[in-house]
């Protein structure tokens, strides 16, 4: 019953590409949705939130879509960069937070 | 200056042993967490804590217990060490609330558990 779910475990493109990172959920009482991110031997680290009342919020290369009606965000991250090769993972609010497993992305020189 | 900091980063400790995790976070802030991250990379929230007192606990064993000397330390104990409680353990730390309102959570490095 995970209630938060990133279903693909990994994710590689190009350097100056879009990376696409997806993320479906459960429980419509959400009322926030957040993406963090982590490298290796680090704590994961705030990147981008956006709330439920919300359908896009953007920061920079950063761009984050709610599609309530689908309980699906996504992050885009334009353009890739070689740095931005970590585990992303969402996580949804509501009291608490509830993680999703995490996307691997490999940005490629 | 690391904002908030555990330790120690690796444990490697045999079955039925008690071991401590400490958590310190020097950002000011009112509330304080610990997560689990499993084998299967999910990051579970087990306990928070604001301004000492005990807001969330999970379904987690009572080998496991929390204490807050004060708003800016978090420690873990674990008692009974079991093999599947080999995991990474993260603090985090948030300036209020425990988690709601898509609050930021600022995490430590993680603490590497190992049970043999």
């Amino acid at each position: 019953d995970q209630q938060v779910k990133q279903n693909s475990p990994s994710l590689s493109v190009q350097e100056g590409r879009i990376s696409i990172l997806n993320c479906d959920y459960t429980n419509s009482m959400f009322d926030y949705f957040l993406w963090y991110k982590k490298y290796p031997a680090e704590g994961p680290t705030f990147l981008i939130s956006i709330s439920s009342i919300k359908d896009k919020n953007e920061d920079g290369r950063f761009t984050v879509f709610l599609n309530k009606s689908a309980k699906h965000l996504s992050l885009h991250i334009v353009p890739s960069q070689p740095g931005d090769s970590a585990v992303y993972f969402c996580a949804a609010s509501l009291s608490r937070l509830t993680f999703g497993e995490g996307t691997q992305l490999t940005v490629n020189p | 200056d690391t904002a908030v900091s555990q330790t120690p980063k690796y444990l490697v400790t045999q079955m039925g042993n008690d071991k401590s995790i400490k958590c310190e976070q020097n950002l000011g802030h009112d509330t304080m967490y610990w997560y689990k991250q499993d084998s299967k990379k999910f990051l579970k929230i087990m306990f928070s804590y604001n301004n000492k007192e005990l807001i969330i606990n999970e379904t987690v064993p009572n080998r496991f217990s929390p204490k807050s000397p004060d708003k800016a330390h978090l420690n873990l104990h674990i008692n009974s060490l079991e093999l599947g409680d080999s995991a990474v353990y993260f603090c985090a730390s948030s300036q209020g609330g425990s988690g709601g309102y898509g609050e930021t959570q600022y995490f430590g490095p993680g603490t590497r558990l190992l049970v043999l």
